[in-house]
């Protein structure tokens, strides 16, 4: 079976600053990995994937995330944080074999940027 | 494009009352459809998924039963609900040609007193 880790319940980062939202899983072969953001009372929004090839993507509102094989990990950056970026993060995998798409989900890390 | 809806947005509804939570997509055909639970804290818990019509497959044994009547609206349902049964309710959509990531719908916020 397959799960994700998200080792920091919250990160705090200024305004400006890189913020990095860290993200490891286990998953047997080559995983499907996603990353969601959530904003209060709302449901979640997709930010990124990565499903095969280049190993940076590129997603939604300036962030990236990089697959690291060998380190298990799919970290979630963005160069430079905005006060609109505090949100709750969701890192999710889903097993190449799993037919019905689902994801399992990490338990979430609150990202608090300060002006 | 492809738009997912859920009603109620907000629910309080006493101990033993029935429940019933309807999620619609538009723009698409033949989607997976999933009912998540966020209770207070974070965790996102699976509840139900669907790859067709009258298909439902649970994840975890409890108070709740799901049914898919139409191929884009997902119904979420209780006899009686408890206590535990507040929280928030997601609904999620997946293409079922190429279901990699997954869209969310607004979330219903149930409140069971």
């Amino acid at each position: 079976a397959q799960s994700v880790a998200q080792p920091e319940d919250q990160v705090n980062v200024a305004e400006g600053n890189p913020l990095t939202v860290k993200c490891t899983y286990s998953v047997s072969g080559n995983p499907y990995l996603f990353w969601y953001v959530q904003y209060p009372n709302r449901g979640l929004q997709f930010l990124l994937k990565y499903i095969t090839g280049d190993n940076l993507v590129k997603g939604s509102y300036g962030f990236e995330a990089e697959f690291n094989k060998s380190q298990t990990s799919f970290h979630l950056k963005k160069p430079s944080a905005l006060v609109s970026d505090s949100a709750l993060y969701f890192c999710a995998v889903r097993a190449p074999t799993d037919s019905w798409g689902k994801l399992q989900f990490g338990a979430g890390t609150q990202v608090v940027v300060t002006p | 494009s492809q738009t997912i809806h859920q009603w109620p947005a907000t629910l309080v509804q006493p101990v033993g009352s029935p429940l019933s939570l309807e999620c619609t997509v538009e723009g698409t055909s033949n989607p997976n459809l999933y009912w998540y639970r966020q209770a207070a804290g974070r965790g996102l818990q699976l509840l139900f998924y669907s790859v067709g019509i009258g298909q439902i497959s649970s994840e975890v044994p409890q108070n709740l039963s799901a049914s898919r009547p139409q191929d884009r609206q997902f119904i979420l349902s209780s006899k009686k609900l408890l206590l535990s049964d507040s929280g928030f309710y997601l609904c999620a959509w997946s293409s079922g040609i190429s279901s990699y990531e997954q869209y969310f719908g607004p979330g219903t916020r149930l409140t069971v007193t």
